[in-house]
């Protein structure tokens, strides 16, 4: 089972261009989220779903948006990205919304230079 | 600000010993906690939760304490593997009281010594 695909892995880009970064789960979880985990910051919520046609800001949202058109898919899109968006940015899912455990994707790195 | 905080950044332990991990938080309406394991450039990986109608929950080797009234949790790992060799993260939940978030703490990165 994939469980959470993320892609890419790993992304260099340059500041004020444009990024998405995917997120695919086949698990049918209802809810999704949007992490970024920074040194000393722990991991901290961007957005998140609690079903499909619904998303949510979290903690630290500016810069960016998501879309949750359907169960599978939760997209993070980028802008306009500045330096400080460099960071390792994990998905997650969980069956429920703010229930049980949730389930990580192996995390996309990007530096924005 | 930080509402889960782990204080120790960085743990060391000789394998076989116990391993204690702390974590902090302020906000009396979270009731559901979890610890999580991330190995280097991987997710990470749910490990063990307690809710807050309990103080002890154990799954083999990992025990999790909860302190409601000192607002602290902390995980034990006995005994500790070179396997546990890992950034711990724990979370906390309110549910709808917190925004339907789950709050994580920086992570205390656990070296346990063969």
């Amino acid at each position: 089972t994939a469980g959470i695909t993320q892609a890419p892995t790993s992304q260099i880009l340059a500041a004020g261009r444009s990024m998405t970064l995917r997120c695919t789960q086949d698990m049918r979880h209802n809810a999704m989220y949007w992490y970024r985990q920074d040194l000393g910051l722990g991991l901290r919520l961007i957005h998140y779903s609690n079903t499909a046609g619904t998303t949510g800001k979290g903690e630290v949202p500016d810069g960016y948006s998501v879309s949750r058109a359907n169960t599978d898919d939760f997209p993070l899109t980028l802008a306009s990205a500045v330096p400080s968006q460099t960071s390792v940015y994990f998905c997650a899912s969980s069956l429920f919304q703010n229930t049980g455990e949730l389930f990580f994707g192996e995390g996309s790195r990007l530096t924005v230079l | 600000d930080q509402q889960v905080k782990q204080n120790s950044p960085s743990l060391s332990v000789q394998e076989g010993r116990i391993s204690i991990l702390n974590c902090d938080y302020t906000n009396s309406m979270f009731d559901y906690f979890l610890w999580y394991k991330k190995y280097p450039a991987e997710g990470p990986t749910f490990l063990i939760s307690i809710s807050s109608i309990k103080d002890k929950n154990e799954d083999g080797r990992f025990t999790v304490f909860l302190n409601k009234s000192a607002k602290h949790l902390s995980l034990h790992i006995v005994p500790s593997q070179p396997g546990d060799s890992a950034v711990y993260f724990c979370a906390a939940s309110g549910g709808v009281l917190t925004g339907n978030q789950f709050y994580f703490g920086t992570g205390t990165s656990l070296t346990v010594i063969p």
